[in-house]
Formats: C-alpha cells, sequence, structure tokens
C-alpha cells in the first residue's frame, strides 16, 4: 500500500521568498516520486520526479526536491517564489508493483503575494 | 500539437443520463488511465489500460465503463449519471512499464 501527506492545505509566501511545499509518503517497495502542478482550470503538469538515481532532483521553473529515505519525505522547494508560481501542487508516489497507478497527496495551493 | 487531449472540456448534464468523455494521446503510449478530481482537488485513480487490456479497476462503480478501441485512446463511459458524478477527470498516459505519465486538460462534469 502507498500513502502521500502533503503538510498544509495552503502556503502564503511573498514574491522573492524561499517557497517549502512539504510532502511524506508512505511505501512498502521502492518508490518513485513526483510533484506536479495544476494552475487554474488546467491539467497536471509534471514538476519533477525521483526515481531512484541522485536524491536531490532537480526540475522545470527553478523547483527542486530532495528525496530523504529515512524520513520519508520529498519536500519542494524554489528559492525565490515568482508570481507566476501561484497554482495548486501534489505530490504523488507510485510503484511497479502497483502497476505505476499514481497515489496523490491532497494538495498545497500556494498563494504568492506582491 | 496535444500530447494528451480530452473531449469534451465542459459537460453540463441532468442526473439519469448517460454521457461519455473521450480521451486520445499520441505519445506512443502503450498505458493509459482514467483520474477523478473531486470537489476538494482530491486525485484518485479509477482505471488504467495496458495496449486495450484492463489493469487496474479501484473501486468505482459499474455505471463507469471504459472502453479502449486501440492503445491510443481511452473512452470512459458513465451510465445514470448522479450528482456525486460532478467531477473532472483526468486522462494520462505513460509508457509500459514507464513511470511518468502526462496529463489531459480534464473534462469538467455537472450533473445537475
Amino acid at each position: 500500500a502507498q500513502s502521500v501527506t502533503q503538510l498544509g492545505s495552503h502556503v502564503s509566501v511573498s514574491e522573492g521568498a524561499l517557497v517549502l511545499l512539504r510532502c511524506n509518503y508512505s511505501s512498502s517497495v521502492p518508490p518513485y516520486l513526483f510533484w506536479y502542478v495544476q494552475y487554474p482550470n488546467q491539467g497536471l503538469q509534471l514538476l519533477l520526479k525521483y526515481t531512484s538515481a541522485a536524491t536531490l532532483v532537480k526540475g522545470i521553473n527553478g523547483f527542486e526536491a530532495e528525496f530523504k529515505k529515512s524520513e520519508t519525505s520529498f519536500h519542494l522547494t524554489k528559492p525565490s517564489a515568482h508570481m507566476s508560481d501561484a497554482a495548486e501542487y501534489f505530490c504523488a508516489v507510485s510503484a511497479k508493483a502497483a502497476g505505476n497507478k499514481l497515489t496523490f497527496g491532497g494538495g498545497t495551493r500556494v498563494l504568492v503575494k506582491p | 500539437d496535444t500530447a494528451v487531449s480530452q473531449t469534451p472540456k465542459y459537460l453540463v448534464t441532468q442526473m439519469g443520463n448517460d454521457k461519455s468523455i473521450k480521451c486520445e494521446q499520441n505519445l506512443g503510449h502503450d498505458t493509459m488511465y482514467w483520474y477523478k478530481q473531486d470537489s476538494k482537488k482530491f486525485l484518485k485513480i479509477m482505471f488504467s489500460y495496458n495496449n486495450k487490456e484492463l489493469i487496474i479497476n479501484e473501486t468505482v462503480p459499474n455505471r463507469f465503463s471504459p472502453k479502449s478501441p486501440d492503445k491510443a485512446h481511452l473512452n470512459l463511459h458513465i451510465n445514470s449519471l448522479e450528482l456525486g458524478d460532478s467531477a473532472v477527470y483526468f486522462c494520462a498516459s505513460s509508457r509500459y512499464g514507464g513511470e511518468t505519465q502526462y496529463f489531459g486538460p480534464g473534462t469538467r462534469l455537472l450533473v445537475l
């Protein structure tokens, strides 16, 4: 079984400030981990993924995430928020043993203040 | 060229009706999925097909029936629509055994 918990359903940051979105996962087998972003009334866009290579993963739009097995975490960060980062962010886990189905966290809405 | 496309984008219908949502991918992928996003933005998988064969069937009412005429298409037919079926339905695709799924723009279904 696999599950994902995202801490904080809403995060508010000032433009230029650090963005930190928290994600903890549970998986009985080695996981693949993902961050997706959803802009209003749009589909899901892949930001980055971890698939057992480097534990620090760089994605698009300046985002990165670090896989920490001991903490079962995959937190997403961006050093400097931009107004265009306002969106809903989803952490997800999958595993080959589970047919690669994605199990999503509840999402975190990011609001960027000017 | 849109990689994963869905039609229609919006669907408003009455309770009890039957409706279909179509999904097509031009990525050459073998595996396709349907996900449901509810009003609280929670996303959950419904079905997965690999090369026209059903491989994941989550706990979904049997009013929902996926159909895959070929590996580039995965349609979702819903019978006897209920108010609780109102949601956004996303189609996705991946290579067989591949971990990355690519999502369509979603179909917003509203049942009145």
